[in-house]
């Protein structure tokens, strides 16, 4: 069955810290996503990539990296995380091919204090 | 660069009640739509998707039209259930971008018994 699993489900992170966002798909998708999710906002495209070692900045990718070391595993990295990084963020997988429509995680809540 | 536009935010109805949440976007060429439904502590599902003008996406009861004239892809139902409560996103993606995707702000359905 496809599935796109996240890891942590919930994060709570002190000011300054590190934190890593983990992102797991077996569906041997090409594409994988990186959304943050806000009140008012919608979901917004943080990070996504094509493939393994590929990464590319989507609309809000100031304060986050990104890593794809696998077609199986994507990452979202908050190097020195703030409180306007407490989000719900998703992780989605897609096919490569045009008008595809992208299967998500269950998402991670992080609260940054 | 593209955009979608959800007008509504929250929408209250009874059960039984017609339901309509306004989708416009703003895109070059021909972008596929997508309606997607979120759960709470759930991730976004698709619950259908349209890639030309006049083609009508349908699923569980709800149905929307592409049209490329007025630029919309709005949501209806004709009776709708308290399990219908969710929120709504309608979302594009541009011809060439695979399974990346532009989110609208979401609408958030309650529904009364």
């Amino acid at each position: 069955e496809a599935a796109v699993t996240q890891s942590p489900r919930n994060k709570v992170a002190v000011t300054g810290g590190k934190v890593t966002l983990s992102c797991n798909q077996t569906n041997n998708h090409n594409n994988m996503y990186w959304y943050r999710q806000d009140t008012g906002h919608g979901l917004r495209l943080i990070h996504y990539s094509y493939g393994a070692g590929s990464t590319e900045k989507g609309d809000i990718p100031d304060g986050y990296k990104a890593s794809r070391p696998s077609q199986e595993n994507f990452s979202l990295i908050l190097e020195l995380a703030t409180p306007s990084q407490t989000s719900v963020y998703f992780c989605a997988s897609g096919p490569g091919g045009n008008n595809q429509a992208p299967l998500f995680g269950e998402g991670t809540r992080l609260s940054v204090l | 660069g593209d955009s979608v536009t959800q007008t509504e935010g929250q929408v209250a109805l009874s059960e039984e009640d017609f339901l309509t949440i306004h989708c416009n976007y703003s895109a070059s060429g021909y972008p596929t739509l997508f309606w997607y439904v979120q759960y709470p502590g759930e991730g976004p599902q698709l619950l259908f998707r349209a890639s030309r003008d006049k083609e009508k996406g349908s699923s569980r009861g709800f149905e929307a039209t592409y049209d490329k004239g007025t630029t919309s892809f709005h949501l209806r139902k004709a009776s709708v259930q308290e399990s219908d409560s969710a929120v709504y996103y309608c979302a594009l993606s541009q011809q060439g971008t695979g399974s990346k995707l532009s989110f609208g702000k979401g609408a958030k359905l309650t529904v009364s018994p």
